[in-house]
Formats: C-alpha cells, sequence, structure tokens
C-alpha cells in the first residue's frame, strides 16, 4: 500500500524553526517528485514546495521562499521541510504528496497531515 | 500566475441530485486540470486527472470535462459520502500548482 506519514508538526513560537518530515512507504521513493502543500484552518489548499526525483529541480511559493527548505533522503524514503524565521500566517495543516506526472501533474496520494501552530 | 475560480463556493443538494461544480482558469490549461474531494479533517483524495479521466477506485458517478478555461465536475447521483468540499488543480503552468478556493457541498 502506498503511503505517507508525516510528523514533526506543533506549537512554535514566531520567530521560531522546525522541520517536518514525511515517510514514505510502498512505492519507489526514489522515483517520484515529491511535494509539501498546507492549509491553513478554515481555507483552501496551497502548494509550498516541490522537489525532484534527485533533488535536481526545487521550486518555492513566493510566501515561504527564503524562509523555508525542502530535502529528501532517498535511501531512506523521506521528505523533509526545514521551516525558518516562522510566522502566524504559516500556521496550517502541511501534508505530503506524492507528485505523477503524465499528462500534467497531479499529487496521489496524500499524507494524513501534521499541524503546525505558530503563537506566542 | 495562473487563478483558478471555482463556482458555487457552496452548495446544498440531496441525495440522488445531479451536481455540477465548476472551475475556471485565468488562461487557457488546456487540460491540465485535476479535482479532489476533502472530507472534514481528511487528507485530499485525487478524484479526476487530466480534466476527464477517472482515477482508480474513484465510483463512476463522478465525471469531468473541459479544456481550455472552462471545466466541470458532475456527481449524476449523489451518495451521502459524497459530502464533502471539492477542490480543483491546475498543472499547466508550474510553479506553482495552484488550485480553486473549493467548493463545499453539503446536505440540503
Amino acid at each position: 500500500e502506498v503511503q505517507l506519514v508525516e510528523s514533526g508538526g506543533g506549537l512554535v513560537k514566531p520567530g521560531g524553526s522546525l522541520r517536518l518530515s514525511c515517510a514514505a512507504s510502498g512505492f519507489t521513493f526514489s522515483s517520484y517528485s515529491m511535494n509539501w502543500v498546507r492549509q491553513a484552518p478554515g481555507k483552501g489548499l496551497e502548494w509550498v514546495s516541490s522537489i525532484s526525483s534527485s533533488s535536481s529541480y526545487i521550486y518555492y511559493a513566493d510566501s515561504v521562499k527564503g524562509r523555508f527548505t525542502i530535502s529528501r533522503d532517498n535511501a531512506k524514503n523521506s521528505l523533509y521541510l526545514q521551516m525558518n524565521s516562522l510566522r502566524a500566517e504559516d500556521t496550517a495543516v502541511y501534508y505530503c504528496a506524492r507528485m505523477i506526472s503524465r499528462r500534467g501533474n497531479w499529487f496521489d496520494p496524500w499524507g494524513q497531515g501534521t499541524l503546525v501552530t505558530v503563537s506566542s | 500566475d495562473i487563478q483558478m475560480t471555482q463556482s458555487p463556493s457552496s452548495l446544498s443538494a440531496s441525495v440522488g441530485d445531479r451536481v455540477t461544480i465548476t472551475c475556471r482558469a485565468s488562461q487557457s490549461i488546456s487540460s491540465y486540470l485535476n479535482w479532489y474531494q476533502q472530507k472534514p479533517g481528511k487528507a485530499p483524495k485525487l478524484l479526476i486527472y487530466a480534466a476527464s479521466s477517472l482515477q482508480s477506485g474513484v465510483p463512476s458517478r463522478f465525471s469531468g470535462s473541459g479544456s481550455g478555461t472552462d471545466f466541470t465536475l458532475t456527481i449524476s447521483s449523489l451518495q451521502p459520502e459524497d459530502f464533502a468540499t471539492y477542490y480543483c488543480q491546475q498543472s499547466y503552468s508550474t510553479p506553482p500548482e495552484t488550485f480553486g478556493q473549493g467548493t463545499r457541498l453539503e446536505i440540503k
């Protein structure tokens, strides 16, 4: 079964840091681009960052550029998101998602999400 | 960035109804349009990819159509488990991958 499990969320003060992890299983992790997508409480979905299979291509949303760093360890089947200089507006559930690329790109599956709360 | 606009933002319907949700792109995106379903407290789930291809395991009452700027998601006969929020997402011009604001489907 293809599965993604996020961890590392929690409560952090503004300006603080947090590192999210996503453990993948049930598929050849090293063959797929991976993404982080977030959802603020009661709001819609916002793409955050993507990383290609070999880490050659990395992209960020403007809202997190310069503060967040995406990375992966294919030997450990794991995806990471290092979040620095956190702001209240970063409060959200963060999902990791596998990207399928054929006639376009789509996200499947998604992990269950991990909640990040930025508050003093 | 390409903007995606869904209509309506919310919708009330009854079990057995036929429901259509619309997604409009700010510029042509060919058929690079996907649909997701999200239930409260759960992760989004892929329903339709490339505008009209049904994801494996998704009931056939779900269908997608459209190309260019205008797309629709249709549920032919609503079931109790279909009450959820639906999102469209474009992948024509990325990054960023952009989503519509969502359509909340509620029980009438």
